[in-house]
């Protein structure tokens, strides 16, 4: 039972490149999420799903695009990158009612 | 509205002093609440929830926490505090938004430094 993971763990990325951060979960939740954490702001959501094959949008969902086509995977995509993406980007999952497992985080630099 | 206020930015305690570690919250209604750990360069871990049931719940690592009604609080606590358990602290509010989703509000965070 790994929990949540994510890769890749870290990345550099030029402006106006192109990638996605992938999220895997085992323990069949329904819900799953994406944050980003920026140093004094705390974790903000970006998109969030509540089941396969959906997806909405949370708090700061700008520049980013996600995917759930398989209810263990959630997919963040980032068309074209901007230096203000640079952030550790966490992925989460929960049961309808429960506490949100978080996975190890991705550590984004974008130059 | 949902808020959460953690009333410290920094603690710093002895190794084997208890901790403590501050949290208030406003919710219109009867919150979850959560305490999440942060490692330096690592994910969240779930430290405890309370769900409306037992008042003080009891979490990984010998953490406690106490859910206060009439306070409006939901401080963590920990009799002995060893090394390891340097981190960030974050004290969580959790509550269903229309859309169906567990919305998580986080307060900034309290660093814990534990000296020798």
């Amino acid at each position: 039972n790994a929990g949540v993971t994510q890769t890749p763990k870290f990345r550099v990325l030029k402006t106006g490149q192109s990638m996605t951060l992938l999220c895997a979960q085992d323990m069949n939740h329904e819900y799953m999420y994406w944050y980003r954490q920026d140093p004094g702001m705390g974790l903000r959501l970006i998109h969030y799903s509540v089941g396969e094959g959906t997806t909405a949008k949370g708090e700061v969902p700008d520049g980013y695009n996600v995917s759930r086509l398989k209810k263990q995977n959630f997919l963040l995509g980032l068309e074209s990158a901007a230096p203000s993406q640079t952030s550790v980007y966490f992925c989460a999952s929960s049961s309808r009612t429960g506490g949100q497992y978080f996975g190890p985080g991705t550590r984004l630099t974008v130059t | 509205a949902q808020s959460v206020t953690q009333l410290d930015s920094h603690v710093s305690v002895s190794e084997g002093t208890p901790v403590l570690l501050r949290c208030n919250y406003s919710s219109s209604y009867s919150p979850s609440l959560f305490w999440y750990v942060q490692h330096p360069n690592k994910g969240l871990q779930l430290l405890l929830k309370y769900t409306s049931a037992a008042t003080l719940v009891k979490g990984i690592n010998g953490f406690e926490a106490e859910f206060k009604k009439s306070e409006t609080s939901f401080h963590l606590t920990k009799p002995s505090a060893h090394m390891s358990d340097a981190a960030e602290y974050f004290c969580v509010v959790n509550y269903r938004v229309s859309g169906g989703y567990n919305k998580l509000i986080f307060g900034a965070g309290t660093r814990l430094a534990v000296h020798p």
